[in-house]
């Protein structure tokens, strides 16, 4: 049974580009959550996902980030015109349902030169 | 505000030895707190998790603890083993949210 899948594992972008971030959660799942962890610090929640909806997206910031679940196909988190500030590391979970224990990806690297 | 304060930053224990890392949480309206491991490279995974209904929780040889009136509440490792060596977050979540409010993390490295 295969766990939270992301790709890619390493994404390095200039500034200026954009960023795809890919998460496909486990079997049967169908909440997703993106956090972000920088340098140093704990996860940041950014967003809560169901299939087409987007159910909390308090974490996210008001520009340049948007995040997806379409009813066929991973969740894609996109963050336009990247800046250095944006490397981090990008987890997605997914539980089976809400309120259920999240289970994490093994996350994607940005790093932005 | 909904921060959790976790501390200490790093730990190093002697193999065999006990692990401590506390958490103080601001937000009374938490209702769920768990704890994660993650190793280098990899996702943060679920280790033990509670409900402030109880003020013990032990599965194997982690216990939290935790103390409603205080708003705090620990990770203790027994008879560390050098494989225990990761960082641990804790984190605190409301009712009614999805959203894992995690803390900063301690680095936990087990001697030999």
């Amino acid at each position: 049974n295969a766990g939270v899948m992301q790709n890619p594992r390493h994404l390095v972008r200039r500034r200026g580009q954009e960023a795809r971030l890919r998460c496909s959660p486990m079997k049967g799942h169908s909440h997703v959550y993106w956090y972000r962890q920088l340098p140093e610090e704990g996860l940041k929640f950014m967003v809560y996902l169901q299939k087409e909806n987007i159910i909390d997206e308090s974490g996210m910031p008001k520009e340049r980030f948007s995040a997806e679940f379409p009813k066929e196909g991973p969740s894609i988190l996109r963050i336009q015109q990247v800046v250095r500030g944006d490397s981090a590391a990008y987890f997605c979970a997914s539980s089976g349902a809400r309120y259920n224990e999240q289970f994490f990806g093994p996350g994607t690297r940005l790093t932005v030169l | 505000q909904q921060q959790v304060k976790q501390s200490p930053q790093s730990l190093i224990v002697q193999k065999g030895g006990i692990s401590i890392i506390n958490c103080a949480y601001e937000n009374t309206a938490f209702d769920y707190f768990p704890w994660y491991q993650q190793f280098p490279g990899k996702g943060p995974a679920l280790l033990i998790a509670i409900r402030p209904d109880v003020s013990e929780k032990k599965e194997g040889r982690f216990t939290i603890s935790f103390n409603k009136s205080a708003k705090q509440f620990s990770l203790h490792i027994m008879d560390s083993q050098p494989g225990d060596s990761a960082t641990y977050f804790c984190a605190g979540t409301q009712g009614g949210s999805e959203k894992l409010v995690f803390g900063k993390g301690t680095k936990l490295t087990v001697n030999p």
